[in-house]
């Protein structure tokens, strides 16, 4: 079964360390999503890219995170330094082409804790 | 801008009852319409989709969703829920020409016995 790579899958950090988070999308898919999901805010949508370019990263606070596609493998989520406040569930998705009207398809969350 | 809202966050129906979890879109033409779900410690999958075509769609587990114009509302229902639906249900939208797919807040289905 083809499916979204996410590692690590859980994640322990202190305050002010960097937290780095990789996404294989699946073999073929050229659009790449990032979301976080909070208790308070549900799902919010931080970048995404198509043919490894990025479209829109305007839902990522920009101090701290960034977000690459090195390879059309491998998409990564930094943030430096990290916070309490980016404790959350971290998630990668991808799809073909456009999403309008095709599925994106979901890995199972990167579980970062921030202490 | 797109938005989507779902309400209430939490809903419990009885197991055999008709499960109906309420989606409305804020958009000025209609978009794509999708229900995701997710499940205790995992991703989301999806559960169904409107694109074009016939309004009402049918999806996986014996959901489907009517797509309504005039109310801008995209419900999810079931007519007989199962102890096995209880997870955490996500409308979302994407505009025709946009690859940014938007998601609800979600909304937690219990299914008592």
């Amino acid at each position: 079964d083809a499916r979204v790579t996410q590692t690590p899958r859980d994640k322990v950090t202190e305050m002010g360390q960097e937290v780095t988070m990789r996404c294989q999308p699946i073999l073929g898919h050229n659009t790449v999503f990032w979301y976080r999901q909070t208790m308070m805010q549900g799902l919010e949508l931080l970048a995404y890219f198509r043919n490894r370019a990025p479209l829109d990263d305007s839902g990522m606070p920009k101090d701290r995170f960034s977000a690459e596609m090195p390879d059309a493998t491998l998409a990564t989520l930094k943030i430096q330094p990290s916070e309490p406040r980016d404790s959350a569930v971290y998630f990668c998705a991808s799809g073909r082409g456009t999403v309008a009207g095709n599925t994106i398809y979901f890995g199972e969350g990167s579980w970062l804790t921030v202490v | 801008a797109q938005s989507v809202t779902q309400l209430g966050s939490h809903v419990s129906v009885s197991e055999g009852a008709l499960v109906l979890l309420r989606c409305n879109y804020s958009s000025s033409v209609p978009p794509y319409l999708f229900w995701y779900v997710q499940y205790p410690n995992q991703g989301l999958q999806l559960l169904l989709k409107y694109t074009t075509g016939a309004t009402l769609v049918k999806g996986i587990n014996g959901f489907e969703a009517e797509f309504k114009k005039s109310e801008t509302s995209f419900h999810l229902t079931k007519p007989s829920a199962h102890m096995s639906d209880a997870a955490e249900y996500f409308c979302a939208v994407s505009m025709r020409r946009d690859d940014k797919i938007i998601f609800g807040k979600g909304t937690r289905l219990h299914i008592l016995p």
